[in-house]
């Protein structure tokens, strides 16, 4: 299940579950979104990005949502392996300047085994 | 292809000594960045740099210096260190604001 820990929202998954991570983002004149992965002791890694004319895009094994209405992202995550454990951010772009990229605090996946 | 290098790895200084922190990217990329990264916070922007020459504050700039001499290197310096900049810091580039960016592995430095 979710959980809201001291530091970071933690997911736990059964290793062949589907995953969704949720990302509530801030400004709504935010025109383009990426989500990263970072694994312990890494820098984060590009996973998917979506531009704000579009709703749904998917990648290998991962799709990305986006609800510009209650300016929400999803990233999904199909037959969660455990190699998907990580900390997964989400970042939208708002404006012309890159000091507009904005992260977020990142949700941190548990795939059991 | 290397992508971003960051150096050093792990780093150790004691409050009011500088240091610089090195990075860089051999994919001919016009943005850089630094970030620190702290526990339970997303990634915050210190500085940045859209080409050779220019650079720009982010969010928390206080206490760091940057330049950009060349389109490959983006130094990050801390000019009097103090326990509040203990972080883990990622250079990052890309070849537009609207694209993905590339990370380098971090530095993790602790100031006592």
């Amino acid at each position: 299940g979710e959980s809201v820990g001291l530091h970071l929202p933690t997911l736990s998954v059964q290793e062949g579950d589907n995953s969704i991570i949720n990302c509530a983002y801030s400004n709504s004149a935010s025109d383009y979104f990426i989500w990263y992965k970072q694994e312990s002791g890494k820098g984060p890694q590009f996973i998917i990005d979506i531009r704000s004319n579009m709703d749904k895009r998917q990648g290998q094994r991962v799709t990305v949502l986006l609800n510009k209405t209650v300016k929400h992202l999803s990233l999904q995550i199909a037959a969660t392996q455990p190699g998907d454990s990580a900390v997964y951010f989400c970042a939208e772009n708002s404006g012309t300047s890159y000091d507009k990229v904005i992260f977020g605090p990142g949700t941190s996946l548990s795939v059991i085994p | 292809n290397a992508g971003v290098t960051q150096t050093p790895k792990f780093q150790v200084l004691k409050t009011g000594q500088s240091m610089t922190l090195q990075c860089a990217q051999d994919m001919n990329h016009e943005y850089m960045s630094w970030y620190r990264q702290d526990p339970g916070m997303g990634l915050r922007l210190i500085h940045y740099s859209v080409g050779a020459g220019i650079t720009d504050q982010g969010e928390v700039p206080n206490g760091y210096n940057v330049s950009r001499s060349t389109t490959e290197d983006f130094p990050l310096r801390l000019l009097s260190a103090a326990p509040s900049q203990t972080s883990v810091y990622f250079c990052a580039s890309s070849s537009d604001r609207n694209t993905e960016a590339f990370f380098g592995q971090g530095t993790r430095l602790t100031v006592v």
